[in-house]
């Protein structure tokens, strides 16, 4: 069964300091994985996908088919980062656009 | 451009009363989604219409129904509330980019 794990509810660190979420996935087919933030009192986005391969506000997330994993990186972390943050995952061989998401991970940047 | 709306934004029920969650998105999208939101759990799809005139179960649908009523607009349906559907609700609809939901802001449903 698809499934996308995300095993740490909560993750604190400083400011500065490298921050890094935690994204596992299993999926028989070829996966397509986003990540998604809801800031505080804002609705959930879009943050970045990995077939765009790009840096969105600094973090970026690597696909890994041998570990499958899509874990989300960033080298320093800002206030302004604290929200929580969604991993998710396409098993769209219907083109329905549908998403499943894991259970979330709570990212709280310390001054 | 209001993107995707919800109504209610808060709702409190008493167990077996019944009552519908409204969403509607203004960007012509075709699909449209109902997740529900639980702590620990993420999120987790209702129900989902990918066109028009067309709904489908999605992984947690028992005690809920759907009406997609125009391209416009997506209806959630409790029948008889259970406390096990207390829970925040997002409906969603998806843009052009592959995996781009737009989310509305959320209906929090509390059943007592």
């Amino acid at each position: 069964a698809q499934r996308v794990t995300q095993p740490e509810k909560l993750l604190s660190v400083f400011k500065g300091a490298p921050v890094e979420l935690k994204c596992n996935y299993s999926y028989s087919g070829s996966p397509e994985l986003f990540w998604y933030v809801q800031y505080s009192r804002q609705r959930l986005q879009l943050l970045l996908r990995h077939i765009s391969r790009e840096s969105i506000k600094g973090f970026t997330a690597d696909l890994n088919k041998g570990e499958t994993s899509f874990h989300l990186k960033k080298p320093f972390a800002q206030e302004e980062d604290s929200a929580m943050y969604y991993c998710a995952l396409s098993r769209d061989s219907s083109n329905t656009g549908k998403l499943i998401f894991g259970q979330g991970t709570t990212l709280q940047v310390k001054p | 451009n209001a993107g995707v709306t919800q109504t209610p934004k808060f709702q409190v029920l008493k167990t077996g009363q019944s009552m519908t969650l409204q969403c509607a998105q203004d960007m012509n999208h075709n699909s449209m989604y109902w997740y529900r939101q639980d702590p620990g759990m993420g999120l987790r799809l209702i129900y989902y219409s990918a066109s028009e005139g067309t709904t489908d179960k999605g992984e947690v649908p028992n005690g809920y129904n759907v009406s997609r009523l125009n391209k416009r607009e997506f209806s959630l349906r409790l029948e008889s509330a259970a406390p096990s559907q207390t829970s925040v609700y997002f409906c969603a609809s998806r843009g052009q980019a592959a995996g781009e939901l737009f989310f509305g802001e959320g209906s929090r449903l509390t059943v007592l």
